[in-house]
């Protein structure tokens, strides 16, 4: 099993709210990526970072943001979500040897 | 331009019959090359992972194998079981660059 976690799962929101969805992993990897995912279709990387206080944007434009203060931690913030945001956004970290262990994905929904 | 084709976009065969997914690329040179598994509303997870200077790898009723000349892997799973229902992802990564997925295959096993 492993050990990285989202929250929440699932959210419903209106349009114009803030937020964040989280993200933390307890094997100590360096490497952490958000991607996102709409139903029955492929995983595009909307952001990425390769350590603490490192972090870019990924091929899929997005207007979220994100942050890594702590190497367990790399949260992703929505200022102001809009319907066109309503997706599944899964979150990953990577051993060393190169296998990505994803979490079980927050779906959001904003109406 | 760099593209991933998974064979059809459905599979169904019948339980203790060997499925053969397909994933070809173009306009990548892989390092090493991925399969995941994703059930419904699940993030993905890690299954094998095959490097550029291998054939083949096994595990269990797994086997992949990666044609870097025909710029394709085949993915195996031997005496399938209903169990095994999924959609199977296939991953490259290119050296220096983050992981690409491909659309992925839905797989059936029918009883």
């Amino acid at each position: 099993e492993a050990d990285i976690y989202q929250t929440p799962r699932y959210l419903v929101i209106g349009t114009g709210k803030k937020i964040t969805l989280e993200c933390s992993q307890t094997m100590g990897h360096d490497k952490m990526y958000w991607y996102q995912q709409d139903p029955g279709m492929e995983l595009h990387l909307i952001h990425y970072s390769y350590g603490v206080n490192s972090t870019e944007k990924g091929d899929l434009s997005s207007e979220s943001t994100v942050s890594r203060i702590r190497t367990e931690h790399f949260p992703l913030t929505l200022e102001s979500a809009r319907p066109s945001h309503t997706s599944q956004y899964l979150c990953a970290s990577m051993r060393g040897s190169g296998e990505l262990f994803f979490g079980e994905g927050s779906r959001l929904t904003v109406l | 331009s760099q593209k991933i084709e998974q064979n059809s976009e459905a599979l169904n065969i019948q339980e203790g019959k060997t499925a053969t997914l397909t994933c070809n690329y173009t306009n990548y040179s892989p390092a090493y090359l991925q399969w995941y598994r994703q059930d419904p509303g699940r993030g993905p997870v890690f299954l094998l992972l095959i490097r550029e200077n291998e054939k083949e790898k096994r595990k269990e009723r797994l086997k992949v194998t990666f044609d870097t000349t025909l710029k394709q892997s085949l993915f195996h799973i031997t005496a399938s079981q209903p169990a095994d229902s999924a959609t199977y992802l296939c991953a490259l990564h290119n050296y220096g660059q983050n992981f690409v997925f491909g659309p992925g295959t839905r797989l059936s096993v029918l009883p």
